[in-house]
């Protein structure tokens, strides 16, 4: 059956730190990627999207991510993280083909500390 | 432009017990998904509306859950009756496209407690 793994299941870092989750899926076909955050008390919120071309894709709040195809993978990155980045962070993939459910990893709980 | 919204935001009831959740989709929004979130796991995927009409229900665990989505507006998911393992929260969404270029847009969710 098709997978999302998020690797991380929970992340510690300092304001200005760097910041990759990893994310990795299962399936061989054509797909749409996403990245959805939920932060404390708030809804899930699409923090960025791939669906074709250049493969460095940026979202909101500086936020970006590369889909290496070889690697199926789709790691999202921050260089430099903020108090307010606090947050619960899901990776997604719709399959091609016509399927329109969204495949969801486990969520990454990142803290940030000041 | 309202966002999707969920109400109840929280339940508690007791095994045995029947619950309604209900989501209002954004405006104009055709498809219309649920999920559920068991504690500690994954978002998983119980079913898609299309309009009224149901276009794919894979996800959803066994008969005890009924979703309804009558005049292709707002939808509800019944559990009848409701197990301990129901808990979780139950997310909608909802999106204009379909295929490439579809974007789902999530509700708060609500939280479901069964004792």
């Amino acid at each position: 059956a098709q997978s999302v793994s998020q690797h991380n299941h929970h992340v510690i870092l300092s304001e200005a730190a760097s910041l990759e989750l990893g994310c990795n899926y299962s399936y061989g076909g054509t797909v749409n990627l996403f990245w959805y955050v939920q932060y404390p008390g708030q809804h899930l919120q699409l923090l960025l999207k791939y669906f074709s071309g250049d493969p460095l894709v940026k979202g909101i709040k500086g936020f970006e991510a590369e889909f290496i195809k070889s690697k199926f993978s789709f790691n999202l990155r921050k260089p430099s993280v903020q108090w307010s980045d606090t947050a619960e962070y899901f990776c997604a993939v719709r399959l091609g083909g016509g399927y329109n459910k969204l495949i969801f990893g486990a969520g990454t709980r990142l803290a940030v500390h000041p | 432009e309202a966002g999707v919204t969920q109400f109840p935001s929280h339940s508690v009831i007791e095994k045995g017990q029947t619950v309604t959740l209900r989501c209002d989709p954004i405006s104009g929004h055709d498809n219309l998904y649920w999920y559920r979130r068991v504690m500690g796991k994954e978002i998983k995927f119980l079913l898609h509306f299309v309009k009224e009409s149901k276009q794919d229900e894979s996800g959803m665990p066994n008969n005890r859950f009924l979703a309804e989505r009558t005049g292709g507006t707002y939808s509800t998911l019944k559990v009848q009756p409701a197990e301990l393992e129901d808990s979780g929260v139950y997310f909608c969404a909802s999106s204009q496209e379909r295929g490439v270029g579809e974007t789902q847009y999530f509700g708060p969710g609500t939280r479901l407690l069964v004792l």
